[in-house]
C-alpha cells in the first residue's frame, strides 16, 4: 500500500527565506503526488500535483515541487516566504486501485 | 460560487445526541468523500460515494452513516455522539471514480461533543 511521510511537523522560517517542506512516499507503482495547503479554519486547497509529466511541478502562490524517483521524494519549495504562507501543508499520494493517503501535515510558521 | 459547501460550520452538542452534517458540490463530480481531521491535524478518510454508491468504508464505527440522495449531495449522520467524535469533518469531491484525481474540499465542520 502507498504511504507518505512528511519530515518535520513544524517548520519555522523568516519572511523572505527559502521554504522547504519535505515529503517522501512509498508506492508499488508510479504514483500521483499532491500538495495541499490548509489555512486556519479553512478546508484543504490544492497547491500542485505531479501526474507523471514534468518532474518539476509549479503550483499556485509561487510554490513548486520536484518529483525524484530515485529518492522517492516530492519536496515542496518556495524561494521567498511571505507571512500569508503560514498554514498547514499536506503531502498526499494516490495510485490506481488505491485511495489517496495524506501525510501527517507540516505547520509552516513565518516570522517577520 | 462555492464549489463544495458544508453545513453547519460549527456544531456543539451533548454526548448521546444524534446529529447530521450536510455537504453539497456544484462541480458535477461523480465522487464525494468524508474525512475526519483530529486535533493533531491528521486527516483520515471515512467514506467515499461514487454515483450514490458506497465504494469505501474505512474502519469507522457504524454510528456514522453516510447518505447520498443524489450525486451532488453526501450527508453524514452520526448517532449516539461520543467525546472522541470531536473533530473537524471535511467533505470533498473529485471528477472520477477513485482517489487518483484531484479532490476539492469543503470548508469543514467543527464538531464539539461535550
Amino acid at each position: 500500500a502507498q504511504s507518505v511521510t512528511q519530515l518535520g511537523s513544524h517548520v519555522s522560517v523568516s519572511e523572505g527565506a527559502l521554504v522547504l517542506l519535505r515529503c517522501n512516499y512509498s508506492s508499488s507503482v508510479p504514483p500521483y503526488l499532491f500538495w495541499y495547503v490548509q489555512y486556519p479554519n479553512q478546508g484543504l486547497q490544492l497547491l500542485l500535483k505531479y501526474t507523471s509529466a514534468a518532474t518539476l511541478v509549479k503550483g499556485i502562490n509561487g510554490f513548486e515541487a520536484e518529483f525524484k524517483k530515485s529518492e522517492t521524494s516530492f519536496h515542496l519549495t518556495k524561494p521567498s516566504a511571505h507571512m500569508r504562507d503560514a498554514a498547514e501543508y499536506f503531502c498526499a499520494v494516490s495510485d490506481p486501485g488505491n485511495d489517496m493517503r495524506f501525510g501527517a501535515g507540516t505547520r509552516l510558521t513565518v516570522k517577520p | 460560487d462555492t464549489a463544495v459547501s458544508q453545513t453547519p460550520k460549527y456544531l456543539v452538542t451533548q454526548m448521546g445526541n444524534d446529529k447530521s452534517i450536510k455537504c453539497e458540490q456544484n462541480l458535477g463530480h461523480d465522487t464525494m468523500y468524508w474525512y475526519k481531521q483530529d486535533s493533531k491535524k491528521f486527516l483520515k478518510i471515512m467514506f467515499s460515494y461514487n454515483n450514490k454508491e458506497l465504494i469505501i468504508n474505512e474502519t469507522v464505527p457504524n454510528r456514522f452513516s453516510p447518505k447520498s440522495p443524489d450525486k451532488a449531495h453526501l450527508n453524514l449522520h452520526i448517532n449516539s455522539l461520543e467525546l472522541g467524535d470531536s473533530a473537524v469533518y471535511f467533505c470533498a469531491s473529485s471528477q472520477e471514480t477513485g482517489l487518483y484525481n484531484e479532490q476539492f474540499f469543503g470548508p469543514g465542520t467543527r464538531l464539539t461533543v461535550l
